[in-house]
């Protein structure tokens, strides 16, 4: 069984460019979770995906948005890139509840790292 | 605001030694708490998973508990190796409205031969 597949592994933008990140879920998967990792911030939640509904965001500017396709796979864009959006990206599935809460557990990625020039 | 919190931030123990990772968390309104194995520059390998009406789970040589009155869970590695060389994070998702996944700073373990 195939695990959650992240493209590109590796990106190296400028500042003020804009980025699309794709997140391909484990097979029958419907929820789908994004966070960025930081030296300094460590692991912090970007947003929640089921049935392409955005079902939480984390507390980032609107210049970080998302999406997810009927098929579970998901994007997520950064625009207008600052310096500090530097950081690895991970991708998230789970297996989610009838309520779409995603209370199972949590199969990442091997992330896609951003440097920002 | 949950905030989670794993001290002290990094450990280095000699080979064979048993040890206990340890994570706290502020609000008990959990569904689950789950262990996670980072090794540079991957992504997070899952551990363990406790739902919140679970004490414990043992997987192998790696047994976690939660005490979810008190906030607190640990993480147990019996007789340590080389290759159990990473970064461990605990995450906790909360209940509620605003539900998400709040991860701890991660522990970072060294173990040598």
């Amino acid at each position: 069984k195939a695990g959650v597949t992240q493209t590109p592994r590796y990106l190296i933008k400028t500042r003020g460019q804009q980025v699309t990140l794709s997140c391909s879920p484990i097979s029958g998967h419907r929820s789908v979770s994004w966070y960025q990792q930081t030296p300094g911030q460590g692991l912090q939640f970007l947003f929640e995906y089921f049935s392409e509904t955005q079902r939480n965001k984390g507390n980032f500017p609107g210049r970080f948005s998302g999406r997810q396709f009927s098929n579970s796979r998901s994007e997520m864009n950064v625009s207008t890139l600052e310096l500090g959006d530097s950081a690895l990206y991970l991708c998230a599935s789970s297996l989610a509840s009838s309520r779409g809460r995603t209370t199972g557990e949590l199969f990442f990625g091997e992330g896609s790292r951003l440097t920002v020039l | 605001k949950q905030e989670v919190t794993q001290i002290p931030a990094a450990l280095s123990v000699p080979e064979g030694e048993n040890l206990v990772l340890n994570c706290s968390f502020t609000d008990s309104a959990i569904y689950n708490l789950q262990w996670f194995r980072q090794d540079p520059g991957k992504g997070l390998t899952s551990l363990l998973l406790i739902q919140s009406s679970q004490r414990e789970q043992t997987s192998g040589r790696l047994n976690a508990s939660l005490d979810k009155s008190s906030g607190r869970s640990t993480l147990y590695i019996a007789a340590s190796q080389p290759g159990d060389s990473a970064t461990y994070l605990c995450a906790v998702y909360t209940t509620g409205a605003n539900s998400k996944l709040t991860f701890g700073k991660g522990i970072t373990l060294s173990v040598r031969p």
